[in-house]
């Protein structure tokens, strides 16, 4: 079975710490993508990658940044956690750089609470 | 920006009935529609990926259709049963082919036994 894993499925921080979500696909996928989901509204892109030490940012990447040293691995660090900050995180790959047609592989998830 | 809307936000149906949710996107920016179910607990996983107008897929009881000059895509489920209870996803790809996916909010479908 091919997959997508996430490093924690529920992960309590405080305010002010770095946090790490640690992400890593087994499919030799290309893109890999860190999304965010929150009530009432759809999943909303922080960061993507379409190869190694290559990143950009997607629609809401304040407060965030990412690391891809490793083809099958892609980190979301919060640099300094805020309650806003408090959400489900989940991390996606694909084949085929850049392509939107490609179907997206997802791990099960990270429930953050920044308290 | 594509903009992806989806309705109902929520339905619930009794075991047996059919369904259908929308999903609507801007026409004149548009590359490639997914949709996606995610269970509770769950992985999202993706049901159908689709490009071309007309374009009609089917997995199961689940099957979906793609008009990209009006702009929707319908998802149809036949004979509801309960392990169809998810949120459907469905997620546009815009055509500057850069590989992101812009997410609506989702369909919660409830279906009691």
């Amino acid at each position: 079975d091919v997959k997508v894993t996430q490093s924690s499925r529920y992960l309590v921080k405080r305010t002010g710490e770095k946090v790490f979500l640690e992400c890593v696909q087994d499919m030799d996928h290309e893109n890999m993508f860190w999304y965010r989901q929150d009530p009432g509204l759809g999943l909303r892109l922080i960061y993507f990658s379409y190869d190694v030490k290559m990143k950009e940012k997607g629609d809401i990447p304040e407060g965030y940044s990412v690391s891809r040293e490793k083809k099958e691995r892609f980190s979301l660090i919060l640099e300094s956690a805020s309650t806003n900050q408090t959400s489900m995180y989940l991390c996606a790959s694909s084949s085929g750089q850049g392509r939107q047609h490609e179907k997206l592989f997802f791990g099960s998830g990270t429930q953050l609470s920044v308290l | 920006i594509l903009n992806v809307e989806q309705s109902p936000q929520s339905l619930h149906v009794q075991e047996g009935d059919s369904t259908n949710f929308t999903c609507s996107f801007p026409s004149s920016n548009f590359y490639a529609l997914h949709w996606y179910r995610w269970e509770t607990a769950k992985s999202p996983e993706a049901l159908f990926v689709m490009t071309l107008n007309g374009d009609e897929k089917k997995k199961g009881r689940i099957s979906a259709t793609l008009n990209t000059k009006e702009g929707y895509s319908y998802l149809y489920i036949k004979g509801s049963q309960p392990e169809d209870s998810a949120t459907y996803l469905c997620a546009g790809g815009p055509a500057s082919n850069t590989g992101k996916l812009i997410f609506g909010q989702g369909t919660t479908l409830q279906v009691k036994p």
